[in-house]
């Protein structure tokens, strides 16, 4: 089974700072993929970033970046120069990489950007 | 990456009345998934729509209440049957990808029962 925590219910960041999300999973599975979504009050969920088990590099995508500790099981998404559009919820999810591809997920951070 | 439309975006239904919620995908996928997210809470999966065959539920979810057609590779609905009060939640539907790196959502049916 897959576990996943978030333990920041709720943060608040000035604008332009940086933040960093938790996020700790526990797994079985040998190989596996890890996941950040952000929700907004629209409640689509927008793909962020992925990281997988075997990467050598720590993953990023433009002001996103994971931090991809594997021996602590964390993979914490850290966002550079915070903008107010990054109000929102954020949620870490993981996969295996064999088999079914479903997701498990976080209970989420919302995060909110103060002008 | 997937191109992922939902049908209806929102609705707002009577109790004990059924819905009907439509994914449509650009491209042949592999694997579509319904997920549910009560309000506050986080998704979890109701079942993996599979082509040509039953659908594979999740453990608290049956068909009789959430039937799945998948009758194509691009194409899946979940009915939410008999709805309560409690069924109220974004319904999103999500497609595996040939490559595994990405895994994309449709924008999400908001249900409201009163």
């Amino acid at each position: 089974a897959q576990k996943i925590t978030q333990t920041q219910p709720g943060m608040f960041v000035q604008e332009k700072e940086a933040v960093t999300l938790d996020c700790t999973y526990d797994t079985s599975d040998p190989s596996y993929g890890l996941f950040w979504y952000k929700q907004p009050s629209s409640g689509e969920m927008i793909f962020l970033i992925y990281q997988g088990s075997y990467d050598q590099q720590n993953a990023t995508e433009g002001r996103y970046s994971l931090n991809f500790q594997k021996a602590r099981k964390s993979a914490n998404l850290v966002i550079s120069a915070s903008q107010l559009g990054d109000s929102a919820m954020y949620f870490c999810a993981m996969r295996p990489n064999f088999g079914n591809e479903k997701l498990t997920f976080g209970t989420g951070t919302r995060l909110t950007i103060i002008p | 990456s997937a191109v992922i439309s939902q049908k209806p975006s929102r609705d707002i239904c009577q109790r004990g009345t059924s819905l009907t919620i439509q994914c449509q995908v650009d491209s042949q996928v592999t694997m579509m998934f319904w997920y549910r997210q009560q309000p506050g809470q986080s998704l979890t999966l109701i079942a993996t729509a599979n082509q040509g065959s039953e659908a594979t539920y999740e453990s608290g979810f049956v068909i009789d209440k959430f039937p799945i057609s998948r009758p194509n590779l691009t194409f899946s609905t979940l009915t939410v049957s008999n709805m309560s009060p409690e069924d109220s939640s974004i319904y999103l539907c999500s497609v595996g990808q040939a490559q595994r790196d990405t895994q994309y959502f449709g924008p999400g049916t908001r249900l409201t029962v009163l």
